[in-house]
């Protein structure tokens, strides 16, 4: 089955930072793009982050303003995203995502992390 | 930045209803676009892929149709498990944009 799991979630203040990371399985992970996806509470989905196969081309959300880093290791067929200077608006729900590119789309997804900000 | 317009925002329904959610892009996307259900709890589903393809195992009421800046996604006959949240998404151009979301409750 293939499956995606998120950790690394938690309460952290405002400033502070924090690493997430995924971990696939029941896939070649190395074959496709990847994605972070999150929802605020009470709000939509957001696309945050996607990096390609091989990690030569990453493109963010405008909103991050260079706070967030994506990264992978598919030698361990895991996703990383590193967010630092944390702020309130940045607490919800994290998704990691596998991405069949852009006639396939946004197919797998992991059940999600919780992010908490606040003081 | 592509934007991306839903409508309705929310929408009342009684089982066996026939409903319609429209998502129009601010430029042209061809087909690269889906539709996703969300349930609270939940990680969310794609329903729909190239606009129009539906994904395996998703039931046959659900379909989409469109191309170029206007989708829809229809529901033929709601079953109480499709009351849910549905989101259009555009994979045409980074950033990668969902529309605002319509919250699907039963009347």
């Amino acid at each position: 089955e293939e499956q995606l799991v998120e950790s690394g979630g938690g309460l952290v203040k405002p400033g502070e930072s924090l690493r997430l990371s995924c971990a696939a399985s029941g896939f070649i992970f190395s074959h496709f793009n990847m994605n972070w996806v999150r929802q605020a509470p009470g709000k939509g989905l957001e696309w945050v982050s996607s990096i390609n196969s091989n990690s030569d081309y990453i493109s963010y959300a405008d909103s991050l303003k260079g706070r967030f880093t994506i990264s992978r290791d598919n030698a361990k067929s895991s996703l990383s995203l590193q967010m630092d200077s944390l702020r309130a608006e940045d607490t919800g729900v994290y998704y990691c995502v596998r991405d069949r590119g852009y006639y396939y789309g946004l197919d797998v997804w992991g059940h999600g992390t919780t992010v908490t900000v606040s003081s | 930045d592509i934007q991306m317009t839903q409508s309705p925002s929310s929408l009342s329904a009684s089982v066996g209803d026939r409903v319609t959610i429209a998502c129009r892009a601010s430029q042209d996307i061809r087909k690269d676009l889906g539709w996703y259900q969300h349930k609270p709890g939940e990680a969310p589903k794609r329903l729909i892929y190239a606009a129009s393809t539906l994904q395996s195992a998703v039931p046959s009421r659900f379909s989409g149709s469109g191309s170029g800046t206007e989708f829809t996604l229809t529901i033929s006959s709601l079953q109480p498990e499709d009351f849910a949240t549905y989101y259009c998404l555009q994979q045409s151009t980074y950033p990668y944009t969902f529309g605002q979301g319509t919250k699907l409750e039963i009347k």
